[in-house]
């Protein structure tokens, strides 16, 4: 079975340009996670999709940042514009459905994409 | 609120050494906690879990670690090293509810020598 793929694995863009990242979960997982490493910082949650809905946005920094999941399967993320502080790595994590709301899914994380602002 | 303190950015043993990298949590709900551990170029991968069973949780590679509530901890423990537990490792905390977000640590980072 595939695991969580991300791609580019690498981007290096100008401040002002537009870079959209991608992920595709494991196949049949509804839940899709993206988040972001800055250098020297935690890793930290920006979203969580349930199927295609935005179940919760609340890491999103700012309006640049639109993430999309339609058909409930791959993700995109898009920067735009770019600025200097968007550089750092972002994970996307993919887990199956719930089957209760104590259970229990393990999150399965992709290599991620390291981005560099210039 | 939840929050994940790890002790240590940097950690150095030996090989054959015990490895013990800390992490203290913070959480108004009863919490999940994770080890994860990330190898050169690779994505996290999960070392181990508490998810309220047991106290003391065995994971991937040798590795455990054990849930205190008293102190707030779960730190994570290998009685003997290898050069290829040479990573980064994140300690993260989510909520008991299905789905939801993972808070990490900032990571700590072991060398291993020989």
């Amino acid at each position: 079975e595939a695991g969580v793929t991300q791609f580019p694995s690498h981007s290096v863009i100008e401040k002002g340009q537009t870079v959209t990242l991608r992920c595709d979960p494991i196949s049949g997982h509804d839940n899709l996670y993206w988040y972001r490493r800055v250098m020297g910082k935690e890793i930290k949650f920006l979203l969580h999709f349930v199927k295609e809905s935005k179940q919760d946005e609340s890491g999103m920094p700012n309006n640049r940042f639109l993430a999309e999941r339609t058909g409930g399967t791959y993700s995109t993320l898009k920067v735009q514009p770019a600025e200097l502080e968007d550089s750092g790595v972002y994970f996307c994590a993919s887990s199956p459905g719930t089957s209760g709301i104590f259970s229990y899914n393990e999150q399965f994380f992709g290599p991620g994409t390291r981005l560099t602002v210039l | 609120a939840q929050s994940v303190t790890q002790l240590g950015s940097h950690v150095s043993v030996s090989e054959g050494a015990l490895v013990l990298l800390r992490c203290n949590y913070s959480s108004s709900v009863p919490p999940y906690l994770f080890w994860y551990v990330q190898y050169p170029n690779q994505g996290l991968q999960l070392l181990l879990k508490y998810t309220s069973a047991a106290t003391l949780v065995k994971g991937i590679n040798g590795f455990e670690a054990e849930f205190k509530k008293s102190e707030t901890s779960f730190h994570l423990t290998k009685p003997s090293a290898h050069m290829s537990d040479a990573a980064e490792y994140f300690c993260a905390v989510s909520s008991n509810q299905a789905g939801t977000a993972l808070i990490f640590g900032k990571g700590t980072t072991l060398s291993v020598s020989s």
